[in-house]
């Protein structure tokens, strides 16, 4: 059974902070992915990563970074936190083996005051 | 890149009736679009997937269908149960090319349905 986890279910931060959430996989998954997800805009991709140290950009990777240090972890990264990156951030991986099918993390709230 | 639009954003249906939720996409090179269900308070967990080689596929309650020509798909959900409610997001995918594995979402659209 495929397990992804993530560091925290709820965060609270300061505008301006660097903030850090990590996620881990523990199925050998070549592929890692961060989104947002906002209602009414559905899951929006931040950033995703398919090999150790590769990254490549999603679709809203301003004031986002990432790394990817070891296979089995995969971190987000906001430089320095503001109010309009409070959000629902999900981790998600896939083996990259011709399956396509995402594992999504439980998710980590974020509040930025 | 590619677009996918879906639709309703919300359906409210009674038990025992059926759903329909409708995506469209914009790349023609998509080949891959699963369906995510979303339980409040829990992860998105794949229900269903439809590749483009294929027109419909069933499993029990729900099946999928694909229009390429149209470039629009859709899930049906038969026989609602309230167990059913949750925000469904469909998706497409160059799955195979150098996409990575990479899914574009649609907006979701939150099922209820009522016992």
């Amino acid at each position: 059974d495929v397990k992804v986890t993530q560091s925290s279910r709820y965060l609270v931060k300061r505008t301006g902070e660097k903030v850090f959430l990590e996620c881990v996989q523990d199925m050998d998954h070549e592929n890692m992915f961060w989104y947002r997800q906002d209602p009414g805009l559905g899951l929006r991709l931040i950033y995703f990563s398919y090999d150790v140290k590769m990254k490549e950009k999603g679709d809203i990777p301003e004031g986002y970074s990432v790394s990817r240090e070891k296979k089995e972890r995969f971190s987000l990264i906001l430089e320095s936190a503001s109010t309009n990156q409070t959000s629902m951030y999900l981790c998600a991986s896939s083996s990259g083996q011709s399956e396509e099918t995402q594992y999504f993390g439980p998710g980590t709230r974020l509040l930025v005051l | 890149g590619e677009n996918v639009e879906q639709h309703p954003s919300t359906l409210s249906v009674q038990e025992g009736d059926s759903a329909v939720i409708k995506c469209t996409y914009s790349d023609s090179a998509s080949n891959y679009f699963p369906w995510y269900k979303q339980e409040l308070g829990k992860r998105p967990q794949l229900i269903i997937d439809i590749r483009s080689n294929v027109g419909e596929k069933k499993d029990q309650r729900i099946a999928v269908t694909l229009n390429k020509t149209a470039k629009h798909f859709s899930l049906h959900i038969t026989e609602t149960q309230p167990e059913d409610s949750a925000v469904y997001f469909c998706a497409a995918s160059n799955a195979g090319g150098t996409s990575y594995g990479k899914l574009t979402f649609g907006q979701g659209t939150i099922l209820t349905v009522h016992p």
